[in-house]
């Protein structure tokens, strides 16, 4: 069966630091991938998504992922994060075999002021 | 701003009751989804339409049923409740696939806590 791994489910990290979350899929077709983000208190929303093109996409808030097609993988990155990029981020990928967009377990980041 | 509304947001009952879970969009879109999320766990789909008077199951076998008879209105229903049916269910919808590229826009989710 497809999945998605998001290996770490807690990250903590200080203001100005780099983020990178990891994503990563178990199917060999076609994908569409997908970061969403819960802030805390409101709904998922879209931050980005491969769909096709470029495999390095740009998101909002200076959220960028890079998809590499030989490791499954679509790690999500910023350069420097916020304390308000404080949130819960989900990873999601639709495949041509299932047709169903099938999500990680999430990740929670923690910025420290 | 996701134009998508769910009620109540929180809700403690007791086994046994019936209870529905309401989901609205103001966008128009004839995809509709429910999502069982619980904590530290994937969101798993439950139940989808993809137009008014079609519904079906998702990949997590629930005891929910859902009905679509408007467009804008995807409630969803157990007749029964019982503890194992506590979890956050999240209502969505989207213009058109995933597979097109499409997002999904979330409601900010129902709390259910069944005693």
């Amino acid at each position: 069966a497809q999945s998605v791994s998001q290996h770490n489910h807690h990250v903590i990290l200080s203001e100005a630091a780099s983020l990178e979350l990891g994503c990563n899929y178990s199917y060999g077709g076609t994908v569409n991938l997908f970061w969403y983000v819960q802030y805390p208190g409101q709904h998922l929303q879209l931050l980005l998504k491969y769909f096709s093109g470029d495999p390095l996409v740009k998101g909002i808030k200076g959220f960028e992922a890079e998809f590499i097609k030989s490791k499954f993988s679509f790690n999500l990155r910023k350069p420097s994060v916020q304390w308000s990029d404080t949130a819960e981020y989900f990873c999601a990928v639709w495949t041509d075999s299932s047709y169903k967009l099938i999500f990680g377990s999430g990740t929670r980041l923690l910025v420290r002021p | 701003e996701a134009d998508i509304y769910q009620t109540p947001r929180y809700l403690v009952i007791g086994t046994g009751k019936k209870i529905t879970l309401e989901c609205s969009q103001t966008m128009g879109h004839d995809k509709m989804y429910w999502y069982q999320q619980d904590p530290g766990m994937e969101l798993h789909l439950i139940h989808y339409s993809y137009g008014v008077n079609s519904t079906e199951k998702g990949d997590l076998s629930s005891e929910s049923t859902v009905s679509r008879i408007r467009t804008e209105h995807f409630p969803l229903t157990l007749e029964s409740a019982r503890p194992s049916h506590t979890s956050q269910y999240l209502c969505a919808s989207s213009s058109g696939l995933a597979g097109e590229g499409r997002e999904l826009f979330f409601g900010e989710g129902s709390r259910l806590t069944v005693l």
